[in-house]
């Protein structure tokens, strides 16, 4: 079973330009989140999805990030403009069931760089 | 404010001795507890979980973990370490509630010397 993937694995962008991050859930898995983690502090909530719908958005930063899950499968994440605050490691997982002790898996993250 | 601490950026231990590292938290009700392991250029990898019952719970690659209820403690431990163990290792909490996001501590590097 293949698990959760994230492409790109590293981005390098200028300030004020746009980067979409793109997740695959592990196949089955209604459940998506989306983590960030910036300069080496904690990891921090962004949103969930179930299934294409979301749930829970309370940990986006601001409206300048968008998030989609079309058809419930994937999900991107697109930046638009880019600040430098929002460099970091952004990491997607999902989960299989909508119950509260669900284990979250894990993708490799993207190291998002903002210049 | 809900929290969870692991009150040492680096825990060093010699191969094949003991290791703790440790987290408390601070939220409301009867969280689930997790933690996580990042290898070097890795994703995260789920380690271990506790949701109920036996207090000291089993995970992958030897590791266990005790939960404290009285503590708030969640301490991550492993009988004999190996130099493969070193890594970025996360604590994290779930409220049982509320909703799936998870609270996430600083994380601990573990440094097993050979």
């Amino acid at each position: 079973e293949a698990g959760v993937t994230q492409f790109p694995s590293h981005s390098v962008i200028e300030k004020g330009q746009t980067v979409t991050l793109r997740c695959d859930p592990i196949s089955g898995h209604d459940n998506l989140y989306w983590y960030r983690r910036v300069m080496g502090k904690e990891i921090k909530f962004l949103l969930h999805f179930v299934k294409e719908s979301k749930q829970d958005e309370s940990g986006m930063p601001n409206n300048r990030f968008l998030a989609e899950r079309t058809g419930g499968t994937y999900s991107t994440l697109k930046v638009q403009p880019a600040e430098l605050e929002d460099s970091g490691v952004y990491f997607c997982a999902s989960s299989t069931t909508s119950g509260s002790f669900d284990t979250q898996y894990f993708g490799p993250g993207t190291r998002l760089t903002v210049l | 404010a809900q929290s969870v601490a692991q009150p040492e950026d680096q825990v060093n231990v010699a191969e094949g001795n003991p290791l703790t590292v440790k987290c408390t938290y601070s939220v409301s009700g009867n969280p689930y507890l997790f933690w996580y392991v990042q290898y070097p250029n890795r994703g995260l990898q789920f380690l271990l979980k506790y949701i109920t019952g036996d207090n000291l719970v089993k995970g992958s690659y030897g590791f266990e973990a005790e939960f404290n209820k009285s503590q708030t403690s969640f301490h991550l431990k492993k009988p004999s370490a190996l130099v493969s163990d070193s890594a970025l290792y996360f604590c994290a909490v779930r409220e049982r509630e509320s909703n799936y996001q998870l609270i996430w501590g600083a994380g601990t590097k573990l440094i097993i010397k050979p």
